[in-house]
């Protein structure tokens, strides 16, 4: 299986702050990552795919870059409603997999 | 609008059958990914399987000797089924639809607790 390895696990930060997550593949996925944010109890929702794309409807504070092995997300400028969990997933070989998950906290 | 409705049983004995399906509504059915995923409490997602469109499914290595997945376009649903489920099993189950570049749609979650 591809692992994925998401840094930090944990966060804090404050509004306004830039935030950027990191996720490392331990082999070359190309460009099959995506992005997911995930509040408490609820599903998650797709940010980012094919690691740079921004999905319809996402705010452009949202960023993705990277290729190969080593990916990040960006929050270009952190609102209210960014806290939450951040997960990388990969689709490039079976099975799909995903990044163990950063908390972005209030600082 | 695509809406993604799941049931099925939530608390289950070690050793039954955990058994969910997912109901589409307000979209293709066809041409997609329909995928499970699992989330024990506390914890990361896991992807369990999936049945593309061409109807090759996929299961994760660690899982697949108890699960199926299986899907009655007639009715647009999908199915999940593991058996012999033992308290490492307990999470919210979802389900989802994608494709090959990303998981779009969810289904509300489903938490399914194993407890004698």
């Amino acid at each position: 299986d591809i692992q994925m390895t998401q840094s930090p696990s944990t966060l804090s930060a404050s509004v306004g702050d830039r935030v950027t997550i990191t996720c490392r593949a331990s082999q070359s996925i190309s460009s099959w990552l995506a992005w997911y944010q995930q509040k408490p109890g609820k599903a998650p929702k797709v940010l980012i795919y094919k690691a740079s794309s921004l999905e319809s409807g996402v705010p452009s504070r949202f960023s993705g870059s990277g290729s190969g092995t080593e990916f990040t997300l960006t929050i270009s400028s952190l609102q209210p409603d960014d806290f939450a969990t951040y997960y990388c997933q990969q689709s490039n070989r079976y099975p799909w997999t995903f990044g163990q998950g950063t908390k972005v906290e209030i600082k | 609008q695509v809406q993604l409705q799941q049931w099925g049983a939530g608390l289950l004995k070690p050793s039954e059958t955990l058994s969910l399906t997912c109901g589409v509504s307000g979209g293709a059915f066809s041409g997609y990914y329909w995928i499970w995923i699992r989330q024990p409490p506390g914890k990361g997602l896991e992807w369990i399987g999936e049945i593309n469109h061409s109807g090759i499914i996929n299961y994760t290595p660690s899982l697949k000797s108890r699960v199926t997945i299986s899907v009655d376009s007639s009715k647009n649903q999908f199915s999940l089924k593991m058996s012999s489920v033992t308290a490492a099993d307990t999470a919210v189950y979802y389900c989802a639809r994608g494709n090959l570049y990303k998981i779009v749609n969810w289904g509300q979650g489903t938490l399914v607790t194993v407890s004698s």
